[in-house]
């Protein structure tokens, strides 16, 4: 299958600074990413989608002025997470959809995720 | 309501045995459906897409139907491996946006 990577795959920062998360579509483009939090034993909750030249799409209770998004090509989106509080601290998981080749048909593999952690 | 719903188990089996998770999903307007396999601190992977004519991997059988808006998968003679937690997921066309909704999961503990 397709291959998304994500960089760091953990990181551990202070409360108030800032953490980029990078997510990369390693062999096919990727006109739309996807950005996922998930917290212990709980489902994977999407953030915002994130659309390669144009501003990214946030979910409802997701602050866009926290959470920065960028997709400034078509292999590379990235998730800025400013002034980050403990309660920032969760697996950030990013995915690509890649055409099934039916039609409207899209699969959507992820990358390996992100741990941050915010003392 | 949660928009997929499964039953969180966890589902305790021994190695061989078959067993059936299910899954439903609010939204009728809903177009594709999968099941992701999670590992414990580990990204989802794609087990397999769920069509209306059902389809079967191996072990592995995907129903969907869609009058009762219920999606299940079918694991046959369990192995250690297939120990992780299975995501129900649907994709939906939502206020012009395609998301990907996610179930809570339920996890599979096959032991010897």
């Amino acid at each position: 299958g397709a291959v998304v990577s994500q960089h760091p795959s953990w990181v551990i920062c202070k409360s108030g600074t800032s953490v980029k998360i990078e997510c990369r579509s390693l062999d096919f483009q990727a006109t739309t990413m996807f950005w996922y939090r998930q917290f212990p034993k709980q489902s994977l909750m999407l953030m915002a989608t994130s659309n390669e030249g144009s501003k990214a799409t946030y979910e409802q209770g997701v602050e866009k002025d926290k959470f920065l998004i960028n997709h400034a090509s078509l292999t590379l989106s990235t998730l800025t997470v400013t002034s980050a509080h403990p309660e920032d601290s969760s697996f950030y998981i990013c995915s690509a959809r890649v055409p099934t080749g039916r039609s409207d048909s899209y699969e959507q593999y992820f990358g390996p995720g992100t741990r941050l952690t915010v003392t | 309501r949660k928009e997929v719903e499964q039953d969180p188990g966890p589902f305790n089996v021994p190695e061989g045995a078959t067993v059936a998770f299910n899954c439903t999903y609010s939204n009728s307007a809903s177009q594709s459906f999968f099941w992701y396999r999670q590992d414990c601190r580990k990204e989802p992977k794609l087990l397999m897409s769920v069509y209306s004519s059902g389809n079967e991997d191996g072990r592995f059988t995907a129903q969907l139907n869609r009058a009762s808006q219920y999606i299940s998968l079918l694991i046959r003679d369990s192995k250690l491996s297939d120990s992780a937690t299975y995501l129900c997921v649907v994709h939906t066309f939502s206020g012009g946006y395609n998301k990907l909704i996610f179930g809570a999961g339920t996890r599979l503990a096959v032991h010897p």
